[in-house]
């Protein structure tokens, strides 16, 4: 299994950011879809994760600007998050975790977003 | 300010063993698991530990984990020049409601 982040690499600041992540080489269902992001010079900051059913779960630091989705039929799931300062720099990781397994085995090589102001 | 707490950096020569530390809390290293990944810049990180202390397949038996209370670590055995990455510790974090990881470690291979 194989996943890619895709999407614009720069965001006006207080525009939505948007991302799509596209699995490749097995099937969404049946997993737990996450965004990780990392600013730069930082660590890793957990986003939320989305079910191939649709059922989400957001970190709740960032819950009220955060929207996901998930498609199917394309194998893809997306993420939005609204309002975008300079902090949200930074590289943007989709990630799967199996159900009971609590640990993310697959992650994308990520993609890099800049927020401009 | 990551809420697991690691080391900037770690270093060793080759063939030494080196370990690196990952300090938590009672609300995550304390009562879930923790995982590691190996991550060099611009590749998709990967799984090296989980469950504290296995290993999926194709990881070495170079690398092992240990979790103690509310802090867990990472050992290299047998250190090797390809070893040079960051290391990052994760853990579900109940009060956050959220995954959460230490701020990385930076291995060098002298």
């Amino acid at each position: 299994v194989q996943l890619q982040e895709s999407g614009p690499g720069v965001v006006k600041s207080s525009e939505t950011l948007s991302l799509t992540c596209t699995v490749s080489g097995g099937s969404i269902s049946s997993y737990y879809w996450s965004w990780i992001r990392q600013p730069p010079g930082k660590g890793l900051e957990w986003i939320g994760y989305i079910y191939y059913s649709g059922g989400t779960d957001y970190n709740p630091s960032l819950k009220s600007r955060v929207t996901m989705s998930v498609d199917t039929s394309k194998n893809q799931f997306s993420l939005k998050l609204s309002s975008v300062t300079t902090a949200d720099t930074g590289v943007y990781y989709c990630a799967r975790e199996e159900p009971g397994y609590y640990y993310m085995d697959v992650w994308g090589k990520g993609t890099t977003v800049t927020v401009s102001s | 300010q990551s809420v697991l707490t690691q080391p900037p950096s770690a270093s060793g020569t080759p063939r030494q063993r080196v370990t690196i530390s990952c300090s938590g809390s009672s609300s995550n290293i304390g009562s879930n698991n923790v995982n590691w990944y190996q991550h060099l810049p611009g590749t998709a990180p990967k799984l090296l530990i989980y469950r504290n202390n296995q290993r999926p397949s194709g990881v070495r038996d170079r690398f092992s984990g240990s979790k103690s209370g509310t802090s867990a670590s990472l050992a290299i055995s047998g250190l090797q020049s390809e070893d040079e990455a960051d290391y990052y510790c994760a853990a579900w974090d109940n009060s956050l409601h959220a995954w959460v990881f230490g701020g990385g470690t930076k291995l060098t291979v002298l």
